[in-house]
Parts: C-alpha cells; sequence; structure tokens
C-alpha cells in the first residue's frame, strides 16, 4: 500500500522558506513510472498544482509559482521536498504530496498524503 | 493554461437520486486527459476517474465519467449518503495541469 506523509513547520513567518518534506512508503521514490508533485488548497477553496519531480530530478512548475519554487528528491531517503520562498499571507494554505501517475504530458493523482496546513503570518 | 468551469456550483440531492456532474475546458484536452476526484472535509482529495472515464482501484460502479475534447460529465446513477462531497476534475493533456472549482453534492 502506498502511502505519503508530509511534514514540516506549520507557521512561516512573511517573507522567508516554506519548507515541506514528503515521505514516501510501499514505493520506491526511484521508480520510473510516476512523478512526484505537491498541490496545495487555501482554506475553502480549490487545488493548486504545484510541481513535481521525477526520480532524474527533473523538474516541473506551475507558472504561477515557478520563480519562487523549488522541489528536491531525496531517493536514499524515499523523500522528496518542497521549497517556496519569499511566502506572503496568500501562500497559506494546506499542501499536499501525491503520487503522479504518468499520462501525456502530465498525469494524475492517484496517491495523497493527508496534507498539513501551513501558515504564513508574523 | 487550459482553464476548466465546473456546473453546478451545489448540486442538491437526496440519496437515490441520479447525480450529473459537468466539466467544460477552455479548449481541447487532448486524448481526454481528464480525471475527476472527490472530496470530503478534513480529507485529501481520492482518484474517481481517469483518461475521462476509467474508474480507479475500488472505485463503485455507480461513478463513471464521460465526455470528449472540451466537455466533460461525471455521473453518480445512484446518490449513497456517502457521496454527498466535493468534487473536482483536472485536465492533464498540457504542460502545466489545472483543476475545475469543484461542484459541491449536498442533501436536499
Amino acid at each position: 500500500q502506498v502511502q505519503l506523509q508530509e511534514s514540516g513547520p506549520g507557521l512561516v513567518k512573511p517573507s522567508q522558506t516554506l519548507s515541506l518534506t514528503c515521505t514516501v512508503s510501499g514505493n520506491s521514490i526511484s521508480s520510473g513510472s510516476f512523478y512526484w508533485s505537491w498541490i496545495r488548497q487555501p482554506a475553502g477553496k480549490g487545488l493548486e498544482w504545484i510541481g513535481h519531480i521525477y526520480s532524474s530530478g527533473t523538474t516541473k512548475y506551475s507558472p504561477s509559482l515557478e520563480s519562487r519554487v523549488t522541489i528536491s528528491i531525496d531517493t536514499s531517503k524515499n523523500q522528496f521536498s518542497l521549497k517556496l520562498n519569499s511566502v506572503t499571507a496568500s501562500d497559506t494554505a494546506i499542501y499536499y504530496c501525491a503520487r503522479v501517475y504518468k499520462g501525456g504530458p502530465m498525469g494524475y493523482f492517484d496517491y495523497w498524503g493527508p496534507g498539513t496546513l501551513v501558515t504564513v503570518s508574523s | 493554461e487550459i482553464v476548466l468551469t465546473q456546473s453546478p456550483g451545489t448540486l442538491s440531492l437526496s440519496p437515490g437520486e441520479r447525480a450529473t456532474l459537468s466539466c467544460r475546458a477552455s479548449q481541447s484536452v487532448s486524448s481526454n486527459y481528464l480525471a475527476w476526484y472527490q472530496q470530503k472535509p478534513g480529507q485529501a482529495p481520492r482518484l474517481l476517474i481517469y483518461g475521462a472515464s476509467s474508474r480507479a482501484a475500488g472505485i463503485p460502479d455507480r461513478f463513471s465519467g464521460s465526455g470528449s475534447v472540451t466537455d466533460f460529465t461525471l455521473t453518480i446513477s445512484r446518490l449513497e449518503p456517502e457521496d454527498f462531497a466535493l468534487y473536482y476534475c483536472q485536465q492533464y493533456g498540457s504542460s502545466s495541469c489545472t483543476f475545475g472549482p469543484g461542484t459541491r453534492v449536498d442533501f436536499k
């Protein structure tokens, strides 16, 4: 059974960097069949794709966040991570990590972590 | 970027009724790369449908997807109490995936 779990600080100060890690179990992150992705959801709002990474380290980011986002991967720990810099209150959201089943240029999200709330506030 | 519009915003129905949810794309979704998700309060989204019409593993057959090009539909043939939730469509046929704003199915 594939499981994903997000971890990281729940509170980040404005202008600082949000850092989260996703630990994957039940599936080697080195598997070439999937991407590994971050998605966020502000309270009471819809879903926004942030970006994804492949086991080789190749990344793809949302154009609206690309200038502030870095996703990295650590295959030895079966983890991938998100860094979002220069955060503001509008970055307050539940952040999900997810496995992407490759299809076409992107893919669909077949396994999700439970999500972690990150609040940006001084 | 492909923009997805979902309608209606809210669908008020009773258990046992049929639910028809619409997802319309601002441009053609290549190869029908469209997925549907269900989200309940406090939970992560759950994959229901991919490739416009293929059910994900473990999804009951009362859920079905159809459509092509720019118009897609999720149908729940007979609503069960656990089906009252929020539903999102997502396209993955372009270099940047996008989600629709969601349709809420609630109790009439």
